[in-house]
This record gives C-alpha cells, sequence and structure tokens, in this order.
C-alpha cells in the first residue's frame, strides 16, 4: 500500500463546475498537507499550505484536511479551462530525520472543457 | 510565492556525455534543496536531499556517483549526471526549502528535460 493514494483521473469537467480532489494516507505522523498544481511540462506550483486538521480558503480554492479520516480534498469553484492541469497533493511530517521531505500522491489530471 | 529557476531548461547530448543542471533561489535563501526525476504522466520521484554545506542524502536506489549533488552556496544547487545513457532521459526538477519563508515547504524549479541519445 503506497502512504499517499491519489485518484489519477482523468477528470473532465464542463467550466463552472465545482471540482472536488482527494487523497488519503495511512502515515499518521503527517501534519502538513500541501496541493500543488502542475502544468505540462513545468515544475509544481503550490496552492494551498494547511496545517494539521481544518479548512483553508483562498479564492476559488477550499483545501480541507481530517486528520481523523486520513484524508484530505481540494475543492475548486466556478472551475476554468485554465485550471486544466495536474493536482499533486503532499504531505510531510513535522520534524525528525524526515524534515521537509514531501511524500507525493500520483497526481490527478483535470480538463476543465469550455 | 518564492522564486526558483534552473538551467538549462532542456537539453539533448549524445550518450557517455555529463550534463550539470543548475538550480537557484532567486528571492530566498534555501537552507535545504530536493532533486526530483518525474517520468511522463507519473508523480514526482525524490533522488535526493542536499543541505548547504554538506553531502547530499540520496534516496534508495539512487547512484550517488552517477547523479553528482553540489550545494555550495544559500542560492545554488547543481545536479550533475555523469556518463549519461538514454533511460537517464526524463524531467528533473528541483526545489528548495528555507527557514526564513512564511510558508515552509518547498518551492519547485520549472524542470529541466534531458534528452540522451
Amino acid at each position: 500500500q503506497k502512504e499517499v493514494e491519489q485518484d489519477p483521473g482523468p477528470l473532465s469537467v464542463p467550466e463552472g463546475a465545482i471540482v472536488s480532489l482527494n487523497c488519503t494516507y495511512s502515515n499518521s505522523a503527517f501534519q502538513y498537507f500541501m496541493w500543488y498544481r502542475q502544468y505540462s511540462r513545468k515544475g509544481p506550483e503550490l496552492l494551498m499550505y494547511t496545517y494539521s486538521s481544518g479548512n483553508k480558503e483562498d479564492g476559488r480554492f477550499t483545501a480541507q484536511v481530517d486528520k481523523s479520516s486520513k484524508y484530505i480534498s481540494l475543492f475548486i469553484r466556478d472551475s476554468q479551462p485554465s485550471d486544466s492541469a495536474t493536482y499533486l497533493c503532499a504531505m510531510r511530517e513535522a520534524g525528525g530525520t524526515s524534515y521537509g521531505k514531501l511524500t507525493f500522491g500520483q497526481g490527478t489530471i483535470l480538463t476543465v472543457h469550455p | 510565492g518564492a522564486v526558483v529557476s534552473q538551467h538549462p531548461s532542456r537539453v539533448i547530448c549524445k550518450s557517455g556525455t555529463s550534463v550539470k543542471i543548475e538550480c537557484r533561489s532567486l528571492d530566498f535563501q534555501a537552507t535545504t534543496m530536493f532533486w526530483y526525476r518525474q517520468f511522463p504522466k507519473k508523480s514526482l520521484m525524490l533522488m535526493a536531499t542536499s543541505n548547504e554545506g554538506s553531502k547530499a542524502t540520496y534516496e534508495q536506489g539512487v547512484e550517488k556517483d552517477k547523479f553528482l549533488i553540489n550545494h555550495a552556496s544559500l542560492t545554488l544547487s547543481t545536479l550533475t549526471v555523469t556518463s549519461a545513457h538514454p533511460e537517464d532521459s526524463s524531467f528533473y526538477i528541483c526545489s528548495a526549502t528555507g527557514l526564513r519563508r512564511t510558508t515552509d515547504t518547498q518551492y519547485f524549479g520549472p524542470g529541466t528535460r534531458l534528452t540522451v541519445l
């Protein structure tokens, strides 16, 4: 079993739809949770960064973390064609010898069509 | 967000030659830099972690003599692929993190596409 599971998709939605992306994980030591967006042939771009459980909103993006269920989500409201990309969840422990190391999900390919 | 650059963005080389890729943090001091490899439609595979002024820590299965990493300053790390072969062709991405950043996470460079003929 992988430490982080993410449905690779692909996911195709019409413009304006609400998109829900999810990851589950098995390591209870993960404390920091991130979502990255990666366009084709580019490096990942940090979208959301959250610590422990709870919600965080930034514009059309909302990140949710449920540590009790080991489940994180990213919601995109009013999706746009420019949101078409691969979305990677990532997480890391709080400290120790693996400080700073991220564990990534496989990435979900999202296409928003006009 | 933080800016991390990579150079070159794309390189084509002959089998047996060595290729150096540079990773720079442009607006913060990167205490730690990471090097990843990514295959098409796959997630990022961590190759090594480097802290400024010390030897890199390589992930299991990554040949340290083939992938030489140098992190000589707080703004520059280099990855040298020695005696490159076609199977080394891939997308190489670096990331950087620094304790002074508000968000203590990794900021990624734009990647370098290596093609070995």
